[in-house]
């Protein structure tokens, strides 16, 4: 069965600092990854994805993931966090069953970033 | 261009009620896909919609049931309303039905159950 997990409830960071929210999957075949954010009252908005090609991945807002094969990791980061950085991070892999449009997310992470 | 817009924003209804809710695909969108967020389960597939045909469904009951129109506009239902259906509600639509393909989320409904 298809998994994600995401092992900290909540990750701390000061503004201006590296920010890393982790996020580790388990799936049979190649894997399609995805990474979210979603404010308060809001729905999910994309951040990026990996399908193939280039390990990392740069997306929206100066986030970026790297995805790694061997330790089945795929972790979202940002070299510089903002105050406005703060929110809920969800990781999502597609399900490839048929090729249809399943995403199994995980747990999701809250990230706070301190001024 | 119009991002995914889900209607109503919110709802309450009483338990033994049953509610719809509807959604606007991204134009030229011809997938939907419906996710429960609550926070103990977290956020969990419901069903997609792909060409007016259900091509995956998610573990719930059945009386959660959804429909997609030539629009590619769709609806989900739930009959006989429990408290534990009180959750977010959440669209999601992208071009096809390709798991590779990015799926973009409406703002959701929020339904409360009394």
């Amino acid at each position: 069965a298809q998994s994600v997990a995401q092992p900290e409830d909540q990750v701390n960071v000061a503004e201006g600092n590296p920010l890393t929210v982790k996020c580790t999957y388990s799936v049979s075949g190649n894997p399609y990854l995805f990474w979210y954010v979603q404010y308060p009252n809001r729905g999910l908005q994309f951040l990026l994805k990996y399908i193939t090609g280039d390990n990392l991945v740069k997306g929206s807002y100066g986030f970026e993931a790297e995805f790694n094969k061997s330790q089945t990791s795929f972790h979202l980061k940002k070299p510089s966090a903002l105050v406005s950085d703060s929110a809920l991070y969800f990781c999502a892999v597609s399900a490839i069953s048929g090729g249809y449009n399943k995403l199994i997310f995980g747990a999701g992470t809250r990230l706070a970033v301190h001024p | 261009k119009a991002g995914v817009t889900q209607t109503p924003r919110y709802l309450i209804k009483t338990r033994g009620q049953q509610v719809t809710l509807s959604c606007s695909p991204i134009s030229g969108h011809r997938s939907v896909s419906w996710y429960q967020q609550t926070p103990g389960q977290g956020l969990q597939f419901l069903f997609e919609y792909f060409s007016e045909t259900q091509r995956n469904k998610g573990n719930f009951p059945g009386r959660f049931s959804g429909r997609q129109f030539s629009n590619s506009r769709s609806e989900m239902n739930v009959s006989t309303l429990e408290l534990g259906d009180s959750a977010l509600y959440l669209c999601a639509s992208s071009w096809t039905s390709d798991g590779a393909d990015t799926q973009y989320f409406g703002p959701g409904t929020r339904l409360t159950v009394l």
